[in-house]
């Protein structure tokens, strides 16, 4: 079966750092695109960034540009997402998900990161 | 920057037929996809490029475009339908992927 398992939420100030981590099995993960999306506390779902198979096209939202870098390690079939300068409005549950054709197939759980003084 | 408008809440009887719309400039040239998300759960697609089901989905989802909109359509829905749907695009370019602010779906 398919399985994402993110990691590496947390609580931060504003202005620090995390590292977002996403456990694929179950599937051949060099072969697929991967995209981080997450969710405010009781609001939408919000895309934040693509990546290829081969990790060399990367794509963000403009919120998100300059400050959220994705990247992949295929040899350990992990995504991650590096947050840096991160705002009040980052808070969120952070989702990783499959693509297939452009349509999410898989979702991980999600882990959730809080930005607060 | 680009986005996607939902209503944002639909109500309907058990039985009844629930369209939920979602409204975008590039719609004729992109596919539409919706997920569905029930309260602390991941969400689960529904429909892809525009109007294919996946696998396990009942048959009572479908989805449709024209021009700048796409419907979701859950004909005689069911209480277990009830949830947030999501609509997702992407821009002209293809670069930007959006959502749409979602849709409260209540069944009763």
């Amino acid at each position: 079966d398919v399985q994402l398992v993110e990691s590496g939420g947390g609580l931060v100030q504003p202005g620090g750092s995390l590292r977002l981590s996403c456990a694929a099995s179950g599937f051949n993960f060099k072969n697929y695109w991967m995209h981080w999306v997450r969710q405010a506390p009781g609001k939408g779902l919000v895309w934040v960034s693509r990546i290829d198979p081969d990790g060399e096209i990367t794509t963000y939202a403009d919120s998100v540009k300059g400050r959220l870098s994705i990247s992949r390690d295929n040899a350990k079939n992990t995504l991650y997402l590096q947050m840096d300068s991160l705002k009040i409005e980052d808070t969120a549950l952070y989702y990783c998900t499959r693509s297939v054709n452009a349509s999410f197939d898989s979702w991980g759980q999600g882990t959730l990161v809080a930005v607060s003084s | 920057s680009y986005e996607l408008t939902q209503p944002p809440s639909v109500s309907v009887s058990p039985g009844q037929t629930a369209r939920i719309t979602c409204s975008g400039d590039a719609l004729p040239k992109k596919y539409a996809f919706w997920y569905q998300q029930k309260s602390g759960q991941a969400p689960v697609s529904v429909i892809y490029d525009d109007k294919k089901r996946p696998s396990g989905i009942p048959e009572r989802f479908s989805g449709s475009s024209s021009g700048t909109m796409a419907t979701l359509t859950i004909s005689g829905a069911q209480p277990e339908d009830e949830g947030d749907y999501y609509c997702f695009s992407a821009d002209r370019n293809g670069d930007q992927r959006v959502f749409g602010g979602g849709t409260r779906l209540t069944v009763l």
